[in-house]
């Protein structure tokens, strides 16, 4: 049992272009997320899916694409990369789909830094 | 998006001591409250999701409480190790939904042996 697998762990982009960062976890889970982790700011939320083919904005959305279409993946895409959007990203999934009433499972984590 | 504040933003103790955390959080609508591990290099772990008021877990020599009335959560470690270094998050849903997580700043625990 894998858990949440991030890929990668480490990434250098330059501005203006664009990748993926791919999210796994292979427990059944409907509720997805991914969160920016930045000095100073805690954990910020950037999307979420409660489930396959649907997705939702969070806190810091823009710049960031999201889909969901399998329970077991959610991709992050960046298409325009900015030095702003330099981070640490975490993705996490949980059991549930209608409150967050149970515990995040986090990732491992990707390091990008935008040159 | 509603705060959640934590306090202190760091704490230094001595091995062996006894400590505790605070997360403040909105009172209102109330839907859960959850506490994390994170150490350095690694990801955030979870230790409790808390949803009644009055509530308290414990997991080894870490317990937490909960009180929605005035919108209070303490997080207690009892005889701390230097193994117990690491930064204390609590969150809450924070939308009426109750499907995104704020997450406070945390509160960073060092330990000395």
């Amino acid at each position: 049992n894998a858990g949440v697998t991030q890929t990668p762990k480490f990434q250098v982009l330059k501005t203006g272009q664009s990748m993926t960062l791919q999210c796994a976890q292979d427990m059944n889970h409907e509720y997805m997320s991914w969160y920016r982790q930045d000095p100073g700011m805690g954990l910020r939320l950037i999307h979420y899916s409660v489930g396959a083919g649907i997705t939702d904005q969070g806190e810091v959305p823009n710049g960031y694409n999201v889909s969901r279409s399998t329970t077991e993946d959610f991709p992050l895409r960046l298409l325009s990369a900015a030095p702003s959007q330099t981070s640490v990203y975490f993705c996490a999934s949980s059991y549930t789909k209608t409150g967050l009433n149970q515990p995040q499972h986090f990732g491992d984590g990707t390091r990008l830094s935008i040159l | 998006i509603l705060n959640v504040e934590q306090s202190p933003q760091s704490l230094h103790v001595q091995e062996g001591d006894s400590t505790n955390f605070t997360c403040s959080f909105p009172s209102s609508n109330f839907y859960a409250l959850h506490w994390y591990r994170w150490e350095t290099a690694k990801s955030p772990e979870a230790l409790f999701v808390m949803t009644l008021n009055g509530d308290e877990k414990k997991k080894g020599r870490i317990s937490a409480t909960l009180n929605t009335k005035e919108g209070y959560s303490y997080l207690y470690i009892k005889g701390s190790q230097p193994e117990d270094s690491a930064t204390y998050l609590c969150a809450f849903p924070s939308s009426g939904s109750a499907r995104q997580l704020t997450f406070g700043s945390g509160t960073q625990l060092t330990v000395l042996p």
